[in-house]
């Protein structure tokens, strides 16, 4: 079966660092996206991992640990516009077939 | 950076009747399309693959005969919600392919749809 599991919310001040942790089990696998959507717009491409490590991109980084079935978003000083949701997805199969887990949603406070 | 139009953003019909949505790469042929359905609060659920010129497949539990896809062309796949109910009020997302490649994927902006 396919299992991607996040905490459903999370809070944090401006300035902070969030983690924000993501496992799965799933049949297949080819590699891991993050996405952020803000509510009623489409998800918006954050990061994607397919081998194990760190990928840092400016205040963003994902990790990856394929045998854990485990990842991690690293948000670096938190704006109050990070205030979203953070998805998980897992390519599953081929032809970028994701896989969403059900998100965490993060308010950034003052 | 490639670019996923939807249309409609949104839309309200009453119960009963048929709704299309449409998806198009604007600047790159799409060998496949997948669409999404997300309820309020939660993650995007996928419905079905779309690759062009053949027939979609749909995830577990999508009725096939309510959720018409269509993929005529590498830059165009609709989605007919037929016989809209209120259950099926939701927001309707699409995504596109380039290649084979992962990472080549693109979201389109949405449609939200509500069936009175």
């Amino acid at each position: 079966g396919q299992n991607i599991d996040q905490p459903t919310e999370m809070t944090a001040t401006e300035g902070a660092i969030v983690q924000i942790n993501c496992t799965y089990q799933t049949s297949g696998f080819n590699g891991l996206f993050w996405y952020q959507q803000h509510a009623g717009e489409a998800p918006t491409f954050l990061s994607y991992n397919v081998l194990d490590g760190l990928e840092e991109k400016g205040r963003f980084s994902s990790f990856l640990s394929r045998s854990k079935g485990y990842s991690y978003l690293l948000l670096k000083e938190l704006q109050m516009k990070d205030s979203a949701s953070y998805l998980c997805a897992v390519v599953s199969g081929g032809y970028n077939k994701l896989i969403f887990g059900a998100g965490t949603r993060l308010a950034v406070h003052p | 950076g490639a670019v996923v139009s939807q249309h409609p953003s949104w839309v309200i019909c009453k119960s009963g009747t048929s709704v299309k949505i449409e998806c198009r790469s604007l600047d790159f042929q799409a060998t496949t399309m997948f669409w999404y359905r997300q309820f309020p609060k939660q993650s995007l659920m996928l419905m079905a693959t779309s690759n062009e010129g053949s027939k979609a497949t749909y995830e577990q539990g999508v009725e096939k005969d309510k959720f018409l896809i269509n993929h005529a062309s590498l830059t165009l796949s609709t989605l007919t919600v037929t016989s809209a109910h209120p259950e099926d009020s939701s927001f309707y997302i699409c995504s596109a392919s380039q290649g084979a490649a992962v990472g080549e994927l693109f979201f389109g902006e949405g449609s939200r749809l509500t069936v009175l």
